[in-house]
């Protein structure tokens, strides 16, 4: 079964720390995103790669960098936490440029304090 | 400038009944759209989806139907199951390149 997965269900973290969330998917897709969903707002695009230490700004980039080293693996960087990025994060993988339906993982939800 | 809306936030529907979930989309551009499913706990999965060279798209208890003229896509799941109780996200995507525009969400509540 193929899989999107996200290294924390949940964390903690304090205001100023530098987070990492982890996303690791086993399709061999080249496109990789992460979102955010808060609610009444949706699913709201942070970054997205199209290939291995390839990236593009999403609609909410401030705040946030990403890292792709390997093909399988696309991480968010929280360079120094804030309480307004207490949110869900989402972390999704598609097969190619061609608007296939994305797979997503189960999510992190992250509390800043 | 782009943007997939839905008309209700929240539909309450009888178990049994069928559902029918809108969304509204403003790029005349979009020429792929999915719907999503996602429960409590999830992320969000595919459900079903239409390209814009077609009008209905019918899977297992579901159909989606796309009106160009109006720039509408709604969703019906037959006969309504308590499983069906999720959150349901439109999505649309242009095709110049993979980025996804989803709409906020509608929640479907199955009364007893």
């Amino acid at each position: 079964d193929v899989k999107v997965t996200q290294s924390s269900r949940y964390l903690v973290k304090r205001t100023g720390e530098k987070v990492f969330l982890e996303c690791v998917q086993d399709m061999d897709h080249e496109n990789m995103f992460w979102y955010r969903q808060d609610p009444g707002l949706g699913l709201r695009l942070i970054y997205f790669s199209y290939d291995v230490k390839m990236k593009e700004k999403g609609d909410i980039p401030e705040g946030y960098s990403v890292s792709r080293e390997k093909k399988e693996r696309f991480s968010l960087i929280l360079e120094s936490a804030s309480t307004n990025q207490t949110s869900m994060y989402l972390c999704a993988s598609s097969l190619a440029r061609e608007g296939w339906g994305y797979t997503f993982g189960s999510g992190t939800r992250l509390t800043v304090v | 400038g782009e943007s997939v809306g839905l008309h209700l936030p929240t539909l309450s529907v009888q178990e049994g009944d069928n559902s029918i979930i809108n969304c509204a989309y403003s790029n005349s551009a979009s020429d792929y759209f999915i719907w999503y499913k996602q429960e409590s706990g999830k992320g969000p999965q595919f459900i079903i989806d239409i390209r814009s060279n077609m009008d209905k798209r019918q899977g297992q208890r579901v159909t989606v139907l796309l009106n160009k003229t109006v720039k509408h896509l709604s969703l019906q799941i037959a006969a309504t199951q308590p499983g069906d109780s999720a959150v349901y996200f439109c999505a649309e995507n242009i095709g110049r390149d993979d980025k996804i525009i989803f709409g906020k969400g509608t929640r479907l509540h199955i009364l007893p």
